[in-house]
């Protein structure tokens, strides 16, 4: 079964450090998908990126840049120099193309604090 | 702004009771999908209409029900609600079937307070 796991619950970070959030994925399917979504305190869930699994390129888009690792399974998120406007929580979650699950399966989320 | 609406942004109601949600896709978008976010189970699935036809389901209980209109605009029907019903209700949408090929945009959510 498909699953996915955030190990780090909450990150505290003072402004313009650089911070990863990991991100770490199960599936059967030979073909899947990754996605990272953004919910700040609002509470709304902003989409950020989504990578297939056919392309392991690295990914950079201004301060946010993501890497993806087939061979351990993990997709995680750098943003460098991070500003207070980055506090939210960051999910990631997977879907499958093939094994019927197409909706997507979130990890538990992990909350930044970017402190000024 | 996804494009996606939901209404209405906040609800509060009893246990025993009824309530409908309410979302109307991106335009051009076929699918929607509702999730429910709590604070003991996250981020969870609960069913994807696909242009008028239900696609998948995931945990959905049986007092729960969805359909989605010829105008593609979709409803969450949640009946004999209990305590633990309390959540965020989001409803995303995409261009077609999913799978990942086409990416989902969520809406703002509805929350649900039960008392």
């Amino acid at each position: 079964a498909q699953k996915v796991t955030q190990a780090q619950t909450e990150i505290s970070v003072v402004e313009k450090e650089d911070v990863t959030l990991d991100c770490v994925y199960e599936t059967r399917d030979t073909t899947y998908y990754l996605f990272w979504y953004k919910q700040p305190p609002s509470g709304e869930l902003v989409f950020l990126i989504r990578r297939n699994s056919f392309d392991e390129q690295n990914e950079i888009s201004g301060r946010y840049s993501w890497n993806f690792q087939k061979s351990t399974s993990s997709f995680n998120f750098t943003i460098t120099a991070s500003q207070v406007v980055d506090s939210a929580v960051y999910f990631c979650a997977l879907s499958e193309r093939y094994t019927g699950r197409r909706a997507l399966t979130f990890g538990s989320g992990t909350r930044l604090q970017v402190q000024p | 702004d996804s494009g996606v609406t939901q209404t209405p942004k906040h609800l509060i109601t009893a246990t025993g009771q009824r309530v409908t949600l309410r979302c109307s896709p991106r335009s051009g978008d076929l699918s929607v999908y509702w999730y429910q976010q709590s604070l003991d189970q996250g981020l969870q699935f609960l069913i994807q209409y696909y242009n008028g036809e239900e696609r998948a389901k995931g945990n959905i209980l049986e007092r729960f029900s969805a359909q989605q209109f010829p105008d593609l605009h979709s409803e969450l029907n949640l009946s004999s609600l209990e305590l633990g019903d309390s959540a965020l209700y989001f409803c995303a949408s995409s261009e077609s079937t999913g799978g990942g090929t086409d990416t989902q945009y969520f809406g703002p959510g509805t929350r649900l307070t039960v008392l």
